[in-house]
């Protein structure tokens, strides 16, 4: 059973163009997590969730909206697609908002090209 | 702000020798310390934690790391080197000061080459 799973693996498409991505975690975890990894494998956090409510928004430009429907889902939405957009983008998941040694679980990523 | 520094973006070992992957990290407060491994067109597998149970810690597939105060330093070692341990190794800190949704922050990375 897979932990935490994101679709799609892979996002091809032009930009200007709206797309989203869907992460689901059947772990039972109240903190979820959105992370960008760039073409030089350098991973930065852009969002993080607690229960349905936004807790962290790393200066990630407003073309980019989480949505989490319940607290096992949080899907990122993006408008306006750039270039600079192009990246490998990881969920991740971990027990509770006030824990700093709790694991993170993260997902396969998604792999998306603007062209 | 905690911050992290892996020295060395690529080390290559010969398959069964010594695997010595450097981390220093900077934080205003005593930190948390991460190892993850990323295996190609993957996600990051957690290998270890430094929780401040234990400086010495030990973690999957014979990795162990020692949390080192006075060096600032979190360095990853394993004894012997598989040619499945290739992959890309990440350090990463999470700060105590804020709460755990602040999310960890990450080394920019190193690339693990074994040569047969």
């Amino acid at each position: 059973d897979t932990a935490v799973s994101q679709t799609p693996k892979y996002l091809v498409t032009q930009m200007g163009n709206d797309k989203s991505i869907k992460c689901e975690q059947n772990l039972g975890h109240d903190t979820m997590y959105w992370y960008k990894q760039d073409s030089k494998k350098f991973l930065k956090i852009m969002f993080s969730y607690n229960n349905k409510e936004l807790i962290i928004n790393e200066t990630v430009p407003n073309r980019f909206s989480p949505k989490s429907p319940d607290k096992a889902h949080l899907n990122l939405h993006i408008n306006s697609l750039e270039l600079g957009d192009s990246a490998v983008y990881f969920c991740a998941s971990s027990q509770d908002l006030n824990s700093h040694t709790d694991t993170q679980y993260f997902g396969p990523g998604t792999r998306l090209t603007v062209l | 702000a905690q911050s992290v520094t892996q020295l060395g973006s690529h080390v290559s070992v010969s398959e069964g020798a010594l695997v010595l992957l450097r981390c220093n990290y900077s934080s205003s407060v005593p930190p948390y310390l991460f190892w993850y491994v990323q295996y190609p067109n993957q996600g990051l597998q957690l290998l270890l934690k430094y929780t401040s149970a234990a400086t010495l810690v030990k973690g999957i597939n014979g990795f162990e790391a020692e949390f080192k105060k006075s060096e600032t330093s979190f360095h990853l070692t394993k004894p012997s080197a598989h040619m499945s341990d290739a992959a890309e190794y990440f350090c990463a800190v999470s700060d105590r000061s804020g709460g755990g949704a602040d999310g960890l922050t990450f080394g920019k990375g190193t690339h693990l080459i074994i040569q047969p």
